[in-house]
C-alpha cells in the first residue's frame, strides 16, 4: 500500500537555525498537509496545501513557517529561526481530494525536532 | 469551531476483554469523523471513518465504531482486545475545513 514518507526520522538542531523537514506524499494525491505534536499534547493543523499554494492555515502556523513543494514528489516545510518551543513532532499527510471529499488523510511516520 | 473531547487519557483493559473508548465532539452540521491509531514512535494510522450514511461502521484490526448524532458522540469499541492494541488512540472531526482537529488521545494499556 502506497505510504507518506517523512524525512529524516529525527532532526536536532541548535536554537535560532533553520530547519527543513521533508515528505513525500503518496503519488495520485493532490492535497498535502502538515500537523505538530508536542510531546503529550494532542495533534495540531498547521497548513494544507493544493496547487501550490496554501490552501489553509492555522494560526500556529506565522511568518516562522513556510512550506514548498519544490519538485514533482516533495513537500517540505521550513522553520527559520528556530526556538526550544518548536521541538515536536511533525507529521505530514496527503489525501487524493480536498476537505469534504470523502476521501481521508494519510500520515507519514513523522518527524521528532528536538531544539536545543 | 469544531472541537473534540476524548474525556479518558489512559485505560486499562485486560487481553481478551471488551473495550469502548469514549469521543464526543462538537460541530455545527455533520462532521466527518474518523479514529486514528498510533503506536510508540509511529505515525498516525487510520483505523476508521465516517462520512455518511450507516451510523455503524468498521474498521481495521477488529475495530467498529458508532455515530450518534443525538450524543454528538463517536464512540471506539472493540469485542476482544489483543496485546499488540496498545497504543495511544486519537479521534478527529473534519469540518468544512482542510484541517482535521484531534482529541487529546486515550492511552490504552493491555493488562496480560
Amino acid at each position: 500500500e502506497p505510504e507518506v514518507t517523512q524525512t529524516p526520522s529525527h532532526q536536532v538542531t541548535q536554537m535560532g537555525q533553520e530547519v527543513i523537514l521533508r515528505c513525500v506524499p503518496i503519488s495520485n494525491h493532490l492535497y498535502f498537509y502538515w500537523y505538530r505534536q508536542i510531546l503529550g499534547q494532542k495533534v495540531e493543523f498547521l497548513v494544507s496545501f493544493y496547487n501550490n499554494e496554501i490552501s489553509e492555515k492555522s494560526e500556529i502556523f506565522d511568518d516562522q513557517f513556510s512550506v514548498e513543494r519544490p519538485d514533482g514528489s516533495n513537500f517540505t516545510l521550513k522553520i527559520r529561526s528556530t526556538k526550544l518551543e518548536d521541538s515536536a513532532m511533525y507529521f505530514c499527510a496527503s489525501s487524493p481530494q480536498g476537505a469534504r471529499s470523502n476521501q481521508p488523510q494519510h500520515f507519514g511516520d513523522g518527524t521528532r525536532l528536538s531544539i536545543l | 469551531a469544531q472541537s473534540v473531547t476524548q474525556p479518558d487519557i489512559h485505560i486499562t483493559v485486560s487481553e481478551g476483554a471488551s473495550l469502548e473508548l469514549r469521543c464526543n465532539y462538537s460541530y455545527g452540521a455533520t462532521p466527518y469523523l474518523f479514529w486514528y491509531v498510533q503506536s510508540p514512535g509511529q505515525g498516525l494510522q487510520l483505523l476508521l471513518k465516517y462520512f455518511s450514511g450507516d451510523t455503524l461502521v468498521q474498521g481495521i484490526k477488529g475495530f467498529e465504531a458508532e455515530f450518534k448524532r443525538s450524543q454528538s458522540s463517536f464512540n471506539l469499541r472493540k469485542p476482544s482486545v489483543h496485546w499488540s492494541d496498545a497504543a495511544e488512540y486519537f479521534c478527529a472531526v473534519q469540518g468544512g475545513a482542510d484541517g482535521l482537529t484531534f482529541g487529546k488521545g486515550t492511552h490504552l494499556i493491555i493488562q496480560p
